[in-house]
C-alpha cells in the first residue's frame, strides 16, 4: 500500500528529553511537512521540505528541527527548547510543482510531555 | 482561513439533512482551495478541491462553492451521515507562493445527530 507512516502513534517524554518523531512515505513525493495541532485548533506548520537535503522553518519552527536525507524520511526532533510540546503532530507529503497541490497526511503522532 | 479564538465552530444537523461549512480565506492572490476532514486521533483526508478559475465543483455528496468576490469558501455535504462527523479544514494555496505551502484554518467540527 502507497501512503504515509508516522510513528510511534503514541509517545510520552520527560521534561528536558529531546524525542524524534518518525515519518515515511512511498509516495514518491519530493516535498514534505511537519504540522502541529492542539485540542479544538487547526494545523500550524512546523518545518518543510521541497527536496533532499533542503528544508524550511514554518511558522513555529522554534523548538524543533528536522533532517532529510532521503527522499521518503523526513524525522521531526522536538527539542528541550520547546516550552509547550504536548500536542498532535501532523507529518504530510505532495508532489511537487505549481500544479499538485493536495498534501497526503499521516495518521499522527501524539506526545505527551509528563 | 486564519485561524482565530480557540474554539472550534461546531455545526449540528440532522442525519439526512444536507449540511453547510463555511470559510473565510484571507489571501484574494490564492488559486487552489482544498476542503480536509479530520475524525478524532487521526490525520486529514481529502474531500475535494477547486481552482479560482472555478466557482463550483461537485464530487459524491459533496460540493464546494468558491465566491472569489468575498473570499468565502463553502463545503456542503448532501444527505448528512452518522459518517460526516469530524472535523472539517479549508486550506488556500497562494499563487505567489512558490513554496507550495497550504494556509489552514481553524476547522468546523460536523455533528449529526441521529
Amino acid at each position: 500500500d502507497g501512503g504515509i507512516t508516522q510513528s510511534p502513534k503514541y509517545l510520552f517524554r520527560k521534561e528536558g528529553q529531546n524525542v524524534t518523531l518518525s515519518c515515511e512515505q512511498n509516495l514518491n513525493h519530493d516535498a514534505m511537512y511537519w504540522y502541529r495541532q492542539d485540542p479544538g485548533q487547526g494545523l500550524r506548520l512546523i518545518y518543510y521540505s521541497q527536496i533532499v537535503n533542503d528544508f524550511q522553518k514554518g511558522d513555529i519552527a522554534e523548538g524543533y528541527s528536522v533532517s532529510r536525507e532521503k527522499k521518503e524520511s523526513f524525522p521531526l526532533t522536538v527539542t528541550s527548547a520547546q516550552k509547550n510540546p504536548t500536542a498532535f503532530y501532523l507529518c504530510a507529503s505532495s508532489r511537487q510543482g505549481r500544479n499538485y497541490n493536495e498534501q497526503f497526511f499521516g495518521p499522527g503522532t501524539r506526545l505527551t510531555v509528563l | 482561513g486564519e485561524s482565530v479564538g480557540l474554539h472550534l465552530p461546531t455545526l449540528s444537523v440532522q442525519e439526512g439533512d444536507n449540511s453547510i461549512i463555511n470559510c473565510a480565506y484571507s489571501n484574494s492572490a490564492s488559486d487552489y482551495f482544498i476542503w480536509y476532514k479530520q475524525e478524532s486521533g487521526k490525520g486529514p483526508q481529502f474531500i475535494i478541491d477547486i481552482r479560482s478559475n472555478m466557482d463550483k465543483r461537485q464530487g459524491q455528496r459533496v460540493t464546494v462553492l468558491l465566491n472569489k468576490t468575498v473570499k468565502h469558501l463553502s463545503l456542503q455535504i448532501a444527505a448528512t451521515q452518522p459518517g460526516d462527523s469530524a472535523v472539517y479544514f479549508c486550506a488556500e494555496k497562494g499563487r505567489m507562493d512558490s513554496s507550495y505551502k497550504l494556509i489552514f484554518g481553524s476547522g468546523t467540527r460536523l455533528l449529526v445527530r441521529p
